[in-house]
């Protein structure tokens, strides 16, 4: 079984400053491991994604997100933040791979931005 | 490329009416398309998985009989709420998985669905 655990469900941080989202996964087989971005009302838009081809793993918008192994984690980092990043993020796990087997979420952290 | 739509992307009904939400890839062939349900403020939770031609697969506790899913064609699913009732109100997301290969699921916007 597979799981998401979001540590923190409201994040508040100054425009400029480094955001850091945190996510621990669990997962019986090697993980693939998802970020999504949910502006209100919409749908999930993806950030990342790791699929064991390197640990470090760079999206859109200027966020990215490392693979720990050893801290079964996948943090989400931006090195300095917008207005524009306010929204909701969700950490997402599939076994397989993500496409054709349904995601198990995390319950999503809210980030704040501070102006 | 890769665009799923979903309609509507907000309906009110009666408790006891049945609503039906449609989810297209519009622009690539979906082997497998999944039916999400989001509660306020709360993550997304897989409801069902559905393949062209086939009958859907449903996740534990979720009833087979109020929530109709039908994947009649590889771009078009939908999802059809029976008997709604307030308690089915919620934020209905569906993805579109095209294969070859791609290991990523494409959102659509969402289907809010508020049962009076």
């Amino acid at each position: 079984a597979q799981s998401v655990t979001q540590l923190g469900s409201h994040v508040s941080v100054s425009e400029g400053a480094l955001v850091l989202l945190r996510c621990n996964y669990s997962s019986s087989v090697p993980p693939y491991l998802f970020w999504y971005v949910q502006y209100p009302n919409q749908g999930l838009q993806l950030l990342l994604k790791y699929t064991s081809a390197a640990t470090l793993v760079k999206g859109i918008n200027g966020f990215e997100a490392e693979f720990k192994k050893s801290e079964t984690s996948f943090h989400l980092t931006k090195p300095s933040a917008h207005m524009s990043d306010a929204a909701e993020y969700f950490c997402a796990v599939s076994e397989t791979g993500g496409g054709a087997d349904g995601l198990t979420f995390g319950k999503g952290t809210h980030l704040i931005i501070q102006p | 490329g890769a665009v799923v739509s979903q309609h509507p992307s907000w309906v009110i009904c009666k408790s006891g009416t049945s609503v039906k939400i449609e989810c297209r890839s519009l622009d690539f062939q979906a082997t497998t398309m999944f039916w999400y349900r989001q509660f306020p403020k709360q993550s997304l939770m897989l409801m069902a998985t559905s393949n062209e031609g086939s009958k859907a697969t449903y996740e534990q506790g979720v009833e087979k009989d109020k929530f109709l899913i039908n994947h009649a064609s590889l771009t078009l699913s939908t999802l059809t709420v029976t008997s709604a009732h307030p308690e089915d109100s919620s934020f209905y997301i569906c993805s579109a998985y095209r294969g070859l290969g791609t290991n990523e699921q494409f959102f659509g916007p969402g289907t809010r669905l508020t049962v009076l």
